[in-house]
Order: C-alpha cells, then sequence, then structure tokens
C-alpha cells in the first residue's frame, strides 16, 4: 500500500500567521511521530502519539504548537504564531509496533516562516 | 530526560576503508537502538537495528554493537563505497515509547 503522506510538501507563511500540517499513516499504524529537522539538524522530538493512550507531547516546543490524531489514522500538527525560528522540515513517521519497529517517514514538509 | 549522543558529526574516509560511528544514551531502560541512514533531500530509512538483549547484529557490510553496560553503540561500515554518504542518525527508545534521535553524522565517502 501507500506509504507515509505529508501534505503540504511545501509551506511559506508571514511570522505570525497559523499553519496547520497534515499527516496520513500507513494503514493500520498505531504509532505515529512528529519530528523537526532544522536544516544540517538531527532529528528533533515532537510527540508520539499510540493507539488510544494518551500521546506524549514532552517534545513540543511551546504552547504554540499542538497536535492531534483521529484514532489511528491522520494527524495534523498546528503551529500557531508562527516565528522564523519555526522554519524547518516537519517529518511525521509511524510504526506497526511502537519502539521495537521501523519507522516509515514521510518526505516532510518544509516550512518557511517569512 | 532522554539524551542521545553521537559522534563524529563528520567523518570523511577513503573508498575501501571502515566508518564507525558512535551513540551514547542516557536511558538505562532504553532496549531499542536503530540506525537510519538519510541521503540529501531524501526521507530516512531504517539501514539496522539491535535490541538489547543482543550484543551485536551484522548485515552484509554493516555491523551495529552494543555496550548497555556503559551505554553505548556503534555503526561499523565496512568496505565503504560512494554511494554509502549520506547522513547516519542513531537512536534509542524504551519499548512502547518515543524514539530519541541522536544529531547525525555526515560520512562522505571519497573514490
Amino acid at each position: 500500500g501507500a506509504g507515509v503522506s505529508q501534505s503540504p510538501s511545501n509551506k511559506v507563511t508571514e511570522k505570525g500567521k497559523d499553519v496547520e500540517l497534515r499527516c496520513d499513516p500507513i494503514s493500520g499504524h498505531t504509532a505515529l511521530y512528529w519530528y523537526r529537522q532544522r536544516l544540517g539538524q538531527g532529528l528533533e522530538f515532537l510527540i508520539y502519539f499510540q493507539g488510544n493512550s494518551a500521546p506524549d507531547k514532552s517534545g513540543l516546543p511551546s504552547d504554540r504548537f499542538s497536535a492531534e490524531r483521529t484514532g489511528e489514522s491522520v494527524s495534523t500538527l498546528t503551529i500557531q504564531r508562527t516565528q522564523q525560528e519555526d522554519s524547518a522540515v516537519y517529518l511525521c513517521a509511524s510504526s506497526s509496533d511502537p519502539g521495537s519497529e521501523k519507522l516509515f517517514f514521510g518526505s516532510g514538509t518544509q516550512l518557511s516562516v517569512l | 530526560g532522554e539524551n542521545v549522543e553521537q559522534h563524529p558529526s563528520t567523518l570523511s574516509v577513503q573508498e575501501g576503508d571502515s566508518a564507525v560511528i558512535k551513540c551514547t544514551y542516557s536511558d538505562s531502560a532504553s532496549n531499542y537502538f536503530p540506525w537510519y541512514k538519510q541521503e540529501l533531500g531524501k526521507r530516512p530509512q531504517l539501514i539496522i537495528d539491535i535490541r538489547s538483549n543482543v550484543g551485536e547484529k551484522k548485515d552484509q557490510r554493516i555491523a551495529v554493537t552494543l555496550n548497555k553496560t556503559a551505554k553505548h553503540f556503534s555503526l561499523h561500515i565496512t568496505e565503504t563505497q560512494p554511494e554509502d554518504s549520506a547522513v547516519y542518525f542513531c537512536a534509542a527508545s524504551i519499548q512502547g515509547g518515543k524514539l530519541i534521535f541522536g544529531q547525525g553524522t555526515e560520512l562522505s565517502v571519497k573514490p
């Protein structure tokens, strides 16, 4: 089947605007992760969903960031009042078995805040 | 909190030589350690992983070793080829929990 799908692939926004990023995981994958990757940097953990458990939000950098997931399907990452330092690639990944099996990454959303 | 340190940040080798990348982790409960390869402009992809009940795993030219006592693990690539050039990320997780990545190593293999 299809892999992890993210949209949009690119997003340019003005400072102070809100943005919403979408992730469609692989069907049947119970675990879903969001990571942020700044240019030339590593993968910064943001949030983790596992089934119906409460999400692990420990990586969200500020209260401007939030994420939701509907059941075991689509997830949206929302950034309110964007700042220039939010510019990065936002990667979504899903897994069939959390913490012990491979992650399948989407191609990411390149966010540019002007 | 959980932390994964990765060294070196950049590594340049001649084709045919070996490359070694090392990672340390802070959470003694971590029991799963994957390695991902990210080529320029592409998404990360799993290349090898190891669980805490083994000390070494090998897959062709790639091997990973784990020292749970010292809380470190390493990636070894032998007979490097130009197509091995990429950024490599180590990661650690507690089973059933989030995966924390190291900062990445940019490997350049010169022909």
